[in-house]
């Protein structure tokens, strides 16, 4: 079974509007990154949060982390065009598995002008 | 923009083939990553490498190979292409003691 798991699949937003994307995993992390991928191309890394952390901003996003509930959220506010691409979210499991990381299915988000 | 490059940008080849996927970085990083990404899917890590002479196998079981004799270079070989290899590879790499990972445009391989 995947680690991460990200809602929802797809998301069409008109431009002005915020969007929000949901990841949820099943094992502990040391931390939970968020990464963007443009149609085709390699992936961008956006936002890291730690496990110790429950919120974090960059810019027009925020990020939200909930131990308990094994659950992320990404926000973007006030869209743009230019934002439509791809969004994954990615683990870092605790443990031995230093460095790996282990990516969700991604939401592929729409930003119509 | 991240000094990381892959090539070649797009592979078209014939079943029984042999390929070489390059990667090198100009960051000085020592880990470096292989995924491979269906279209509209996850990445799935196939082989990672923690410094010079150093591989390992990831996640997702690979018939590819790699090898890993300069920091800066970590290609990724198909002895034998086969219409099932058919997918995105992507290549990225991270400091040491970050987890950052700074990816590669990647390469999309056609088996014919």
């Amino acid at each position: 079974s995947q680690q991460g798991e990200e809602d929802p699949q797809a998301l069409s937003i008109q431009e002005g509007e915020n969007a929000t994307m949901n990841c949820s995993y099943k094992t502990s992390i040391n931390n939970l990154q968020w990464y963007r991928q443009n149609s085709g191309r390699g992936l961008v890394h956006l936002i890291l949060i730690r496990s110790n952390e429950r919120e974090k901003h960059s810019g027009r996003l925020r990020v939200t982390l909930d131990t308990s509930k094994k659950s992320s959220s990404l926000l973007i506010t006030a869209s743009r065009a230019a934002d439509t691409a791809s969004y994954f979210c990615a683990t870092e499991l605790g443990g031995t598995s230093y460095g790996k990381l282990t990516f969700g299915q991604g939401t592929i988000l729409t930003v119509h002008p | 923009e991240a000094d990381i490059y892959q090539t070649p940008r797009y592979l078209v080849i014939g079943t029984g083939k042999k390929i070489t996927l390059e990667c090198s970085q100009t960051m000085g990083h020592d880990k470096m990553y292989w995924y491979q990404q269906d279209p509209g899917m996850e990445l799935h890590l196939i082989h990672y490498s923690y410094g010079v002479n150093s591989t390992e196998k990831g996640d997702l079981s690979s018939e590819s190979t790699v090898s890993r004799i300069r920091t800066e270079h970590f290609p990724l070989t198909l002895e034998s292409a086969r219409p099932s290899h058919t997918s995105q590879y992507l290549c990225a790499s991270s400091k040491q003691g970050a987890v950052t990972q700074y990816f590669g445009p990647g390469t999309r391989l056609l088996v014919l």
